[in-house]
């Protein structure tokens, strides 16, 4: 069973702090990973994409890849209230169908 | 540009009778994927269509089929409905298919099975 697995949380952290997600996945043939965020009772959406051993950065977020490790993570720096989401970790499964593997989710919360 | 769009938004039904979730995906995407996602998990995999065709289907019962139409709107077609089906039934289009494509949810359509 190819797994995507995440710290279900909560996670807290003050407004202006730096807020780490992680995630590990089992399947070695992964090629592509994702990070969505998921405001309650909404659909996930996509923040950072990332496909290549290393950190990508956009704006506030830092995405990083370590696939020897099998590890993904997401770095939201300057946290903020409307940061306060779920963040699902999706891996690419490869194969024949490119299907993403959610992750259960974590959820951040982040306090004024 | 408009996103993906799905319709209904809601729907409750009752337990044995079938229902069907349409999706249009972001103009120029040419693949749709359908998930499921329960309270409290991650979306889980349904059915991938790209260029009309079936490329991968997760595991759900045959109760499940989908279709892709020549303008790559989609439809999800549920038969024989169970309390277990009730959940969020995500839509995500993606411009072509491939291990490096992004996949871009619509607003979901939330059922609900009495």
């Amino acid at each position: 069973q190819k797994e995507v697995e995440q710290n279900s949380g909560p996670l807290s952290v003050p407004e202006g702090a730096i807020a780490s997600l992680n995630c590990t996945y089992s399947d070695r043939v992964s090629q592509s990973f994702f990070w969505y965020r998921q405001y309650s009772g909404k659909s996930p959406e996509l923040i950072m994409s990332i496909y290549s051993n290393g950190d990508k950065e956009d704006g506030r977020f830092t995405a990083q890849l370590n696939k020897a490790s099998q590890y993904v993570s997401l770095l939201i720096r300057d946290s903020q209230p409307s940061d306060s989401a779920t963040y699902l970790c999706a891996a690419n499964s490869g194969g024949s169908n490119y299907k993403l593997t959610f992750g259960k989710g974590t959820l951040l919360t982040v306090n004024p | 540009d408009a996103g993906v769009t799905q319709s209904p938004t809601h729907l409750i039904k009752t337990r044995g009778q079938h229902v069907t979730l349409r999706c249009s995906p972001i103009s120029g995407h040419k693949s749709v994927s359908w998930y499921q996602q329960v309270l409290g998990q991650g979306p889980q995999f349904i059915f991938q269509y790209y260029e009309k065709e079936e490329r991968g289907r997760g595991n759900f019962p045959d109760r499940f089929s989908a279709r892709q139409f020549p303008n790559y709107s989609s439809e999800l077609n549920v038969n024989a409905l169970l309390l277990g089906d009730s959940a969020l039934y995500l839509c995500a289009s993606s411009q072509v298919r491939g291990p490096y494509n992004e996949q871009f949810f619509g607003p979901g359509t939330r059922l609900t099975v009495l």
